[in-house]
């Protein structure tokens, strides 16, 4: 079983729409987790930290449920822009984060 | 500010060759991990170091790899005899912190080994 799992997706969406996704992870000792975004042919950046409480960024909400062991987004009022793989990180240890394989979103106009 | 500098930006060459990748993190950054990417199994994470020394290596997948950071400002991965296999996209990332505050990663090499 993989450490980290995501529906790749892909996920097509118009513009303005509401776009959710999960990811779930294996170990329930997890300390920290996070969202990085990696567009077409470029690098991961890390788009937010999750937060046990759940937090917003703009548009974005994330959500962590450790009962469950899984993390969601959320994107409100999907832009163009947000056309990307989302790849959920989780943090075992003190240095290893584990990367899902990503989930594909593709807004069209 | 520079971000991580990798290079080359893209490598092509023959099975059985020596392959060199090079990175430099952000001035400052105290760790500097080495991942690979491949559609297959997504980014995995090959070594990382803490102020130049190797700390864990057990995602090296085997002793054709080999990762060296000589100083602050400079890191190398090769790969030696390269394979077919190993065609990837490489990354450097770097951080101030632990690895559990944000990485900064660089542009990647895309490696592919004929």
């Amino acid at each position: 079983r993989k450490e980290v799992e995501q529906d790749p997706g892909p996920f097509n969406v118009p513009e303005g729409a509401t776009v959710a996704f999960n990811c779930t992870y294996s170990n329930s000792a997890s300390q920290s987790f996070f969202w990085y975004r990696q567009d077409c042919r470029k690098e991961p950046k890390l788009l937010m930290s999750v937060y046990s409480s759940g937090n917003e960024d703009g548009r974005f909400t994330a959500q962590l449920n450790r009962a469950s062991q899984y993390i969601s987004l959320l994107i409100r009022d999907s832009k163009l822009s947000d056309s990307a793989t989302y790849l959920c990180v989780v943090n075992f240890n003190d240095y290893k984060l584990s990367f899902g394989a990503g989930t594909t979103v593709t807004v069209r106009a | 500010d520079a971000g991580v500098i990798q290079s080359p930006r893209h490598e092509v060459t023959e099975m059985g060759q020596e392959v060199t990748l090079r990175c430099k993190p952000i001035s400052g950054h105290d760790y500097l991990f080495w991942y690979r990417q491949t559609m297959m199994r997504g980014l995995e994470l090959l070594i990382y170091f803490n102020n130049n020394v190797p700390i864990d290596d057990s995602g090296m997948p085997e002793d054709r790899f080999s990762a060296k950071m000589p100083n602050a400002s400079f890191s190398t991965l090769k790969i030696q005899p390269s394979e077919p296999r190993d065609s990837a996209v490489y990354f450097c990332a770097s951080s101030s912190s632990g690895p559990v505050e944000t990485q900064y990663f660089g542009p990647g090499t895309r490696l592919l080994v004929l």
